[in-house]
């Protein structure tokens, strides 16, 4: 166990919903990234978060967006969604921005785009 | 962009045997490396990992080693067993400025199936 929670686990969409996925990170982490995993494929970066500010930032539209809260956790929202969105989508934390080390994930939350 | 790859998607592997996975990666620049173990529903799982400046770290039943020469990364593992059976990435740490330290680039994947 990683100590990084995920919710939902699982959720079906159709296109143009919008969804707000949740990840609370590890206790002592301040710094919460996001990856999606398509079926078959790695993990790509989508974007990270530290301190409540957006730190960086993969090759992903507009319609990804974020937020970090206070006590650390994240939060990924997708708008007008399109059947290419359905994917694992991964929440790791890590120590703070500046670690060049082992990222925890937690489990991901499926989404399914009909 | 630059990317990390594998050269094989799957691997089968008999019980007990040794497996060797390999990753290309196509950044010089990158500084650190990882491997990572993905079971089916869960996501990934530090496996193991190595730092530019060297190139083989050991840990327990798994080997890394890195050529930056050819930019080529490896995963051993020993006595491979049923519990092994996974998919593995490799990634790499891509120096950025907003980003530094934390923004991993995975490779596509390479599935092992121990045989028993």
């Amino acid at each position: 166990e990683t100590g990084v929670t995920q919710s939902p686990t699982h959720l079906i969409k159709t296109r143009g919903q919008q969804v707000t996925l949740r990840c609370s990170s590890q206790s002592g982490h301040n710094t919460v990234s996001w990856y999606q995993q398509a079926l078959g494929q790695g993990p790509q970066f989508i974007f990270q978060y530290y301190r409540e500010e957006e730190n960086g930032r993969g090759n992903f539209p507009p319609r990804f967006s974020g937020l970090q809260f206070p006590n650390y956790s994240s939060e990924l929202n997708v708008n007008a969604l399109e059947l290419d969105d359905s994917a694992l989508y991964l929440c790791a934390s890590s120590l703070n921005r500046e670690w060049t080390g082992e990222l925890f994930f937690g489990e991901g939350s499926r989404l399914t785009v009909l | 962009g630059e990317s990390v790859g594998l050269h094989l998607p799957t691997l089968s592997v008999q019980e007990g045997d040794n497996s060797i996975i390999n990753c290309a990666y196509s950044n010089s620049a990158s500084d650190y490396f990882i491997w990572y173990k993905q079971e089916s529903g869960k996501g990934p799982q530090f496996i193991i990992d190595i730092r530019s400046n060297m190139d083989k770290r050991q840990g327990q039943r798994v080997t890394v080693l890195l050529n930056k020469t050819v930019k080529h990364l490896s995963l051993q593992i020993a006595a491979t067993q049923p519990g092994d059976s996974a998919v593995y990435f490799c990634a790499e740490n891509t120096p950025g400025v907003k980003a530094a330290g934390n923004k991993l680039t995975f490779g596509g994947g390479t599935r092992v199936l121990v045989k028993p």
